[in-house]
């Protein structure tokens, strides 16, 4: 079966410092990889999505970015944190070429300061 | 530009009540919608997928349909129990090849024993 990991869980880190999220999926090849941001009052934004290795869209110009570096890793970056970057971050992963499931990871809360 | 609505925004029902969820899109050229359910502080689970060629969907007590033609769908759910007390969102995947999906804000949905 699958699994999806994020972590960390939660994340407290002060304006202007870098940030690093992990998302790995398990027991499934060529996945599509999202991320998507849910803050306060506004829903689930997807943010960067990826069809294959070094292959990242991005949906919503800020400044965050994404990398997969292999094919069950996605990885959610920004170099200086803003106060507007806090909210819960999530990955998800789909299989386009059968159904389009998308599956989604337990998040990661994150509070800037 | 896909917007995707959820009403209401919160309901509150007593045990064992039948009750339905709406969700609404204004473009009707969707690969699929996807019904999720989603826990305070916890990531997103899977209920419900239906595709753009399919009509409904069961699993347990819940049923999803989906009307392309109007731009809508709803989940119904039987015998409301304490447990399904949560956040359900609804979302549907543009026909593209990026199964990237457009969320409504929500039904927080509270069964009171």
């Amino acid at each position: 079966s699958q699994t999806i990991h994020q972590w960390p869980a939660t994340l407290v880190q002060p304006v202007g410092s870098p940030l690093s999220l992990e998302c790995t999926v398990e027991g499934t090849s060529n996945p599509n990889l999202y991320w998507y941001r849910q803050a306060a009052g506004r829903g689930l934004q997807l943010l960067f999505y990826s069809v294959g290795i070094g292959q990242i869209s991005s949906e919503v110009p800020q400044n965050l970015s994404a990398s997969r570096p292999q094919d069950r890793q996605f990885i959610l970056s920004s170099k200086k944190l803003l106060l507007s970057d806090s909210g819960f971050y999530l990955c998800a992963w789909s299989r386009l070429a059968i159904d389009n499931e998308q599956f989604f990871g337990p998040g990661t809360r994150l509070t800037v300061l | 530009k896909q917007e995707v609505t959820q009403i209401p925004a919160a309901l509150s029902v007593p045990e064992g009540e039948n009750l339905v969820l709406n969700c609404s899109f204004t473009d009707s050229a969707i690969y699929n919608l996807q019904w999720f359910r989603q826990d305070p502080g916890k990531g997103l689970t899977s209920l419900l997928l239906i595709q753009s060629s399919q009509r409904e969907q069961t699993s347990g007590r819940l049923n999803a349909s989906l009307d392309k033609s109007s731009g809508r769908s709803t989940l119904y759910i039987a015998a409301s129990q304490p447990g399904d007390s949560a956040t359900y969102l609804c979302a549907v995947a543009g026909s593209s090849n990026t199964g990237k999906l457009i969320f409504g804000q929500g039904t927080t949905l509270q069964v009171k024993p």
